[in-house]
Parts: structure tokens; sequence; C-alpha cells
């Protein structure tokens, strides 16, 4: 298996602008996580998911933040509008099950000017 | 909201060294995992505790999850170059959430 992949790696958009971040998770794998990571807040937990199914958006920060899960190969976290505040790298990350290895993708680094 | 703190949030030591990275909550684990993270790379596990006063070692690094599972040491002996990176403890709190402590940022100097 390839792991797990993230697309884009870098993206680079404007305030204002609608911007969405790709992850496809390891076959098989039942949970799926976002991740975002910044010098200041450390990796906080966004949203996760449990085969395909959304159990705990808490960690989204605003209603500007949605993500979803249509099919077990594939998650997007759209922002709409983006702010420079969300400028942070973006972490997918998937696992067999619960307290088994969390295996991450390379994330997307976000900046918004 | 469960809060993992890790100490130091920065160490700088010399190669061959040894050192010791806290990760310290409030609430009791149901588990915890420590993660390795390289400059432009996600998080890499590298071990997983369950039982309290569980260690675990990794060649030079040993693990050790505390009797009341509230707390994880890392221990390094002789540190290398190649150790340097960014060390996190993540944990789950009887729940699915993997919680992540802030971070140790480790640079082993040769």
């Amino acid at each position: 298996d390839a792991g797990v992949i993230q697309s884009p790696r870098h993206e680079v958009t404007e305030m204002g602008q609608e911007v969405t971040l790709r992850c496809k998770p390891i076959s098989g794998h039942d949970y799926l996580f976002w991740y975002r990571q910044t010098m200041m807040r450390g990796l906080e937990l966004l949203i996760y998911f449990n085969n395909n199914v959304p159990i705990d958006d808490s960690g989204m920060p605003e209603d500007r933040f949605s993500a979803k899960m249509p099919n077990a190969s594939f998650s997007t976290l759209k922002i709409q509008p983006s702010e420079p505040r969300d400028s942070a790298v973006y972490f997918c990350a998937s696992s067999l099950r619960v307290v088994t290895e969390a295996f991450f993708g390379q994330g997307t680094r976000l900046t918004v000017v | 909201t469960q809060l993992l703190e890790q100490s130091p949030q920065f160490l700088s030591i010399q190669e061959g060294e040894n050192l010791t990275v806290y990760c310290n909550s409030s609430s009791v684990f149901s588990s915890l995992q420590w993660y390795r993270q390289e400059p432009g790379e996600g998080p890499v596990l590298l071990v997983t505790v369950v039982t309290g006063g569980e260690v675990k070692k990794l060649k030079r690094l040993t693990f050790q999850f505390g009797d009341a599972r509230k707390d994880s040491s890392l221990h390094i002996t002789a540190a290398q170059p190649g150790d340097t990176g960014l060390y996190l403890c993540a944990g789950y709190f009887g729940n699915e959430k993997l919680t992540f402590g802030t971070g140790t940022r480790l640079t082993i100097i040769p």
C-alpha cells in the first residue's frame, strides 16, 4: 500500500477563497482523522470518521470548516472562506482500529495570504 | 478536554549524551503512543504502551508508562544525530480520539 495520500502538498491562496484538501486513507482502515499543526498550538484533532461516518467534529474551529467522507477511500476538508489564521499544516491519518497505529500522510501546507 | 503536557519543550544536547523527555496528563490514559516527526513529514509511531508500569525498549530508546497511567517517559541512551526530531506523545482517554501532546523538539549536536 502507498500509505495515506494527501493532496495538494502545498497550497497558497488568497483570503476569502475556498480551499479543499484531499485525503486517501490506507485501504481497509476504519478510522480517518484530520489534524492541524501549528507552532503555537501543536497538533490539533479537527474531526474523525469511523466507517465513513463523522463521529466527533468538536475540534473544527468554525463553521467555515467542513469535512466529508463520501466513501471509504476518500475524504475532503474544506475551508470556505479561508482566512490568514487558517495557515497551517493539515494532516490526514488513518488507523485500522482504535488504539492501533495511526498512519499519517505527508500533510498539506496551507498558506492564506 | 484532555491535555497532554510534554517537557521539556526544546532540548539540545551533544551526541553521546543521555536524555529523558516526559508526557503528563491529569486524566488516565487508556493507552499511550509515542511518535517521532521529521521536518516535512507526518508523525511516525515508535511505540504503544497499554499497561500501567509497562516498559518497552526500542534499541536505544526506553519507554515507560506510569503506574497510574497518567504519565510516560522516553529515555534515549547515547543520543545520535539521527535522533533529532519532534517527539510527540498521544493518548486515548477511554474514547476513540487520539489526542497529541505539545511535543518536545530534540536536537542532537554532532
